[in-house]
């Protein structure tokens, strides 16, 4: 059972690159979000999805793009690498229709950018 | 706004000790409270949530909604206890966010 899968683990970007994160779940879950996390800022939304088609904007989303064209994929496009876009970026499902339902993570993928 | 506040970065207790992880909460209705933990090399996975009023690997948390915390307590930490511990609040609405804390991290020394 393979849960949530992300794509590259570790990956090592020039300033003004692009590139796509790759997310994927195999629960059916309708929820997908993207997470990076800092240290001491602990884990800040980027950007999430409540169903195929459906994207919005989380709390840090500038000079990142998704879309979610099925309910198993949700790829992070980096549009234009920046050093402050350095960090480890983690995706998440879930299930909706029930407030407390477990997000499932992804094991991460730490992007450098210099 | 919603809000977690995890005020401690670093708690640092001996093998047997009691454990206190501090999370306080700014929300405007019925919160839902969850602990979340990652282990090194590990992937972020839940540890409980609020609700389901549960122990887990020894661990409680209590929502009190009076001074708006959901700590985590242990009452006798074990070295592998130490992770990365974060507290997190459903959203509002039918948006299914999850908002974070910044996070503690537990070290339990021997």
């Amino acid at each position: 059972n393979a849960g949530v899968t992300q794509t590259p683990k570790f990956q090592v970007l020039k300033t003004g690159q692009s590139m796509t994160l790759q997310c994927a779940q195999d629960m059916n879950h309708e929820y997908m979000s993207w997470y990076r996390q800092d240290p001491g800022m602990g884990l800040r939304l980027i950007h999430y999805s409540v169903g195929a088609g459906i994207t919005d904007q989380g709390e840090v989303p500038n000079g990142y793009n998704v879309s979610r064209s099925t309910t198993e994929d949700f790829p992070l496009r980096l549009l234009s690498a920046a050093p402050s876009q350095t960090s480890v970026y983690f995706c998440a499902s879930r299930l909706t229709g029930d407030m407390n339902t477990e997000a499932f993570f992804g094991q991460g993928t730490r992007l450098t950018v210099v | 706004a919603q809000r977690v506040t995890q005020p401690e970065k670093l708690l640092s207790v001996f093998k047997g000790a009691p454990v206190e992880l501090k999370c306080n909460y700014s929300y405007s209705g019925s919160p839902e409270l969850f602990w979340y933990v990652q282990y090194s090399r590990q992937r972020l996975q839940l540890l409980l949530r609020h609700i389901s009023r549960e122990s887990i690997k020894g661990f409680t948390a209590d929502l009190n909604k009076g001074e708006t915390s959901f700590h985590l307590k242990k009452p006798f930490a074990q070295e592998e206890d130490s992770a990365m511990y974060y507290c997190a609040l459903d959203s509002v609405g039918s948006s299914y966010k999850l908002i974070f804390g910044s996070g503690t991290r537990l070290l339990v020394r021997p």
